[in-house]
């Protein structure tokens, strides 16, 4: 199984900031790993895919970078909207799927 | 506009089974593998199954703590997924989504391009 670790546990920004997360695998996906937004009481929102595809309507300062082991995502001009837990998730190895922990975005 | 439907949660006893089902809509079901994940109460995603496309045979495959309890299958006929559930335990307690794929035709599992709203299953005497 291949262990996915998101960095930090949670994450407090100002709006108009920056958002760094972190996204770690414990062996080499390639670039096969999606970003998902959730917000609570709704489902997950695929943000990226193939580590830097942008998904159908996702906002241009979400970015996605990295291949291998190492991936990260970045939120640039923080909205306020933009809270809620993040998650990584790798699909090369499909038995099983496998999910970070998530990342949980506050606005301040 | 794509859109899919879970239907069927409730409370339920352990031991006990049910079926969920999702259903599809804005989009060529039969194009698409069709996953179920669940996300228990307070806790992360976890993936459950998926099934694929009737051209590469609609074979499934389940997570380890569901595998012999659980099913997946398809009826392309109504654009519909089912989750069968048997042997139900309390912590199969979560919130149960079904998602489809990002890319059409794909053999191997790809991002969660869509989801719907989630059915939630509570396992409880």
């Amino acid at each position: 199984e291949i262990v996915m670790t998101q960095s930090p546990g949670n994450l407090s920004v100002s709006p108009g900031e920056r958002a760094t997360l972190s996204c770690r695998a414990s062996q080499s996906v390639s670039n096969n790993l999606a970003w998902y937004q959730q917000k609570p009481g709704q489902a997950p929102r695929l943000l990226i895919y193939g580590a830097s595809t942008r998904a159908t309507a996702v906002p241009a300062r979400f970015s996605g970078s990295g291949s291998g082991t190492e991936f990260t995502l970045s939120i640039s001009n923080l909205q306020s909207e933009d809270y809620g837990v993040y998650y990584c998730q790798q699909y090369t190895n499909w038995l099983p799927l496998t999910f970070g922990g998530g990342t949980k975005v506050e606005i301040k | 506009e794509v859109q899919l439907v879970e239907s069927g949660g409730g409370l339920v006893k352990p031991g006990r089974s049910l079926r969920l089902s999702c259903t599809g809509s804005g989009f060529s079901f039969d194009d698409y593998t069709m996953s179920w994940f669940r996300q228990a109460p307070g806790k992360g995603l976890e993936w459950v199954g998926f099934i694929r496309i009737r051209a590469y045979g609609g074979t499934t495959e389940c997570a380890a703590s569901v595998k012999g309890r659980f099913s997946i299958s398809r009826d392309d006929s109504k654009s519909i997924a089912y989750l069968q559930m048997n042997s139900l335990r309390t912590d199969d307690t979560a919130v149960y989504y079904c998602s489809r794929d990002q890319d059409k035709h794909s053999w191997t599992p790809s991002a969660g391009g869509y989801w719907g709203q989630g059915t939630l299953v509570t396992v409880s005497s």
